[in-house]
């Protein structure tokens, strides 16, 4: 049984670029929630996707935007890329029926020069 | 954000002793808590989680403690073994949200 899987494991962009990450939940999960964690810091929520629509979000810019597809998988869009948006991006799904805890994929580290 | 920088509390323990961590959380609202382990190069994995109507639950090796009185939230690990190495978060989640808040990271080095 396959869990989180994130696309690609680690990806350099210069500052200014867009940058598309991937994700696929672990099967029966319907939910994907996108964090970022910086270095030596807990992850912290960007938003969360449930039925193609994103249903909630946290303090991060329009500069971030997703998408969620029929089949659950995910896609997570950084714009205008920052140094500051250098981090591990960690995916996670979810079952809105069962019970709240995620499985957390393996993230993609996300390096801006 | 929740964050220690590059500087996380550490908590070293002899191999086979008990290990006790400890997190504040935030929000009087939250509903829900879970302990993660976050090993080196991989995402956080679900260790053992409490709802606020309980005050304790165990696991294998691994207990949780809430106290809403303090908003106090404890994890201990029995036996502590070189593979529980790892820095661990505590998460909570507020009643009527989908957003999970972290606590600030302790690393847990346990000496042989």
């Amino acid at each position: 049984d396959a869990g989180v899987t994130q696309s690609p494991t680690h990806l350099i962009k210069t500052r200014g670029q867009q940058v598309t990450l991937r994700c696929s939940p672990k099967s029966g999960h319907d939910t994907v929630s996108w964090y970022q964690q910086a270095l030596g810091q807990g992850p912290q929520f960007i938003f969360q996707y449930y039925e193609e629509e994103e249903r909630q979000r946290g303090n991060f810019p329009d500069r971030f935007s997703g998408h969620q597809f029929p089949n659950y998988s995910s896609e997570l869009n950084v714009n205008a890329l920052l140094l500051g948006d250098s981090a591990l991006y960690l995916c996670a799904s979810s079952s809105a029926t069962g019970n709240y805890g995620y499985t957390f994929g393996s993230g993609t580290r996300l390096t801006v020069v | 954000g929740e964050s220690v920088g590059l500087h996380l509390p550490t908590l070293s323990v002899q191999e086979g002793d008990n290990s006790i961590i400890n997190c504040a959380y935030s929000n009087s609202a939250s509903d829900y808590f879970i302990w993660y382990k976050q090993e080196s190069g991989k995402g956080p994995q679900f260790i053992i989680d409490i709802r606020s109507n309980m005050d304790k639950r165990q696991g294998q090796r691994v207990t949780v403690l809430l106290n809403k009185t303090v908003k106090h939230l404890s994890l201990q690990i029995a036996a502590t073994q070189p593979g529980d190495s790892a820095v661990y978060f505590c998460a909570e989640k507020e009643a009527g949200t989908y957003k999970y808040i972290f606590g600030t990271g302790t690393r847990l080095k346990v000496l042989a």
